[in-house]
C-alpha cells in the first residue's frame, strides 16, 4: 500500500522559512517523479514544484510565483521529497500536498503565514 | 503558462442524471512524444484530490466506470453516467505536457 506523509508545516511570521517534508512508503520511489501541490482555503489546487527521477538526472522545475524561493528537493534512500520555501508571504498560506505522479497523494499538510 | 477553462463552474445534478464537465486549453496538449498529459481529479471535501482519468481517457484503477474521459488537443471532457451521491465534490483537469503544470479552477457538483 502507498503512503505518503507530509510534515513541517505549522505558523510562520511573514519573511520566515520552513522546510517540508513527504515521506513515502510502498512504491519504487526511485522509479517517479514527484510533485508538491498547494491549496490556499477555499482555493483551487495550484501546481508549485517537480522533481524528476535519478534518469532524469533530478531535473526541478518550479511555479513562477515561486521561483527563487523554493527549492525541491529528494533523498531517495529516504524515500523523500522536501520543499524548502523561504521569504514567506501571507499568500504562501495553504495545505501543502505531496503527490507520486498524481497518482497518490499525501493528506497535506497546514502551512500559515501570519504576524 | 496553459490556461485550462473548466466549465461550468458549478453542476447540479439528480442522482442517476448523467453530467459532463469541459476542459479547454489555451494551447494543444499533445506531447511530441505522442501523449497528451491531460488528467482529472476529484476532491471531496476536506480530502485530498484523487485520480480519476489519466491520459485524458484511461480510468484510474478502482474508479467506477460510470466515469469516462474523452478529447484532443484542446478540448476535453469528462463524463459521469449516472451521478451517484458518493461523487459529490469539486473535479479538476491538469496538465502536464507543458510547464509550468497547471490545473483547471475546478468544477463543484453538488447534488440535488
Amino acid at each position: 500500500e502507498v503512503q505518503i506523509l507530509e510534515t513541517g508545516g505549522g505558523l510562520v511570521k511573514p519573511g520566515g522559512s520552513l522546510r517540508l517534508s513527504c515521506a513515502t512508503s510502498g512504491f519504487n520511489f526511485n522509479d517517479y517523479f514527484m510533485n508538491w501541490v498547494r491549496q490556499a482555503p477555499g482555493k483551487g489546487l495550484e501546481w508549485v514544484a517537480q522533481i524528476r527521477n535519478k534518469n532524469y538526472n533530478y531535473a526541478t522545475y518550479y511555479a513562477e510565483s515561486l521561483e527563487g524561493r523554493v527549492t525541491i528537493s529528494r533523498d531517495d534512500s529516504k524515500s523523500s521529497v522536501y520543499l524548502q520555501v523561504s521569504s514567506l508571504r501571507a499568500e504562501d498560506t495553504a495545505i501543502y500536498y505531496c503527490t507520486m505522479n498524481w497518482e497518490d497523494w499525501g493528506q497535506g499538510v497546514m502551512v500559515t503565514v501570519s504576524s | 503558462d496553459v490556461v485550462l477553462t473548466q466549465t461550468p463552474p458549478t453542476l447540479l445534478a439528480t442522482i442517476g442524471q448523467s453530467v459532463s464537465i469541459s476542459c479547454r486549453s489555451s494551447q494543444s496538449l499533445l506531447h511530441s512524444n505522442g501523449n497528451t498529459y491531460l488528467n482529472w481529479l476529484l476532491q471531496r471535501t476536506g480530502q485530498s484530490p484523487q485520480p480519476l482519468i489519466y491520459l485524458v481517457s484511461k480510468l484510474e484503477s478502482g474508479v467506477p466506470n460510470r466515469f469516462s474521459g474523452s478529447g484532443s488537443g484542446t478540448d476535453f471532457t469528462l463524463k459521469i453516467s449516472g451521478v451517484e451521491a458518493e461523487d459529490l465534490g469539486v473535479y479538476y483537469c491538469m496538465q502536464f505536457t507543458h510547464y509550468p503544470l497547471t490545473f483547471g479552477s475546478g468544477t463543484k457538483l453538488e447534488i440535488k
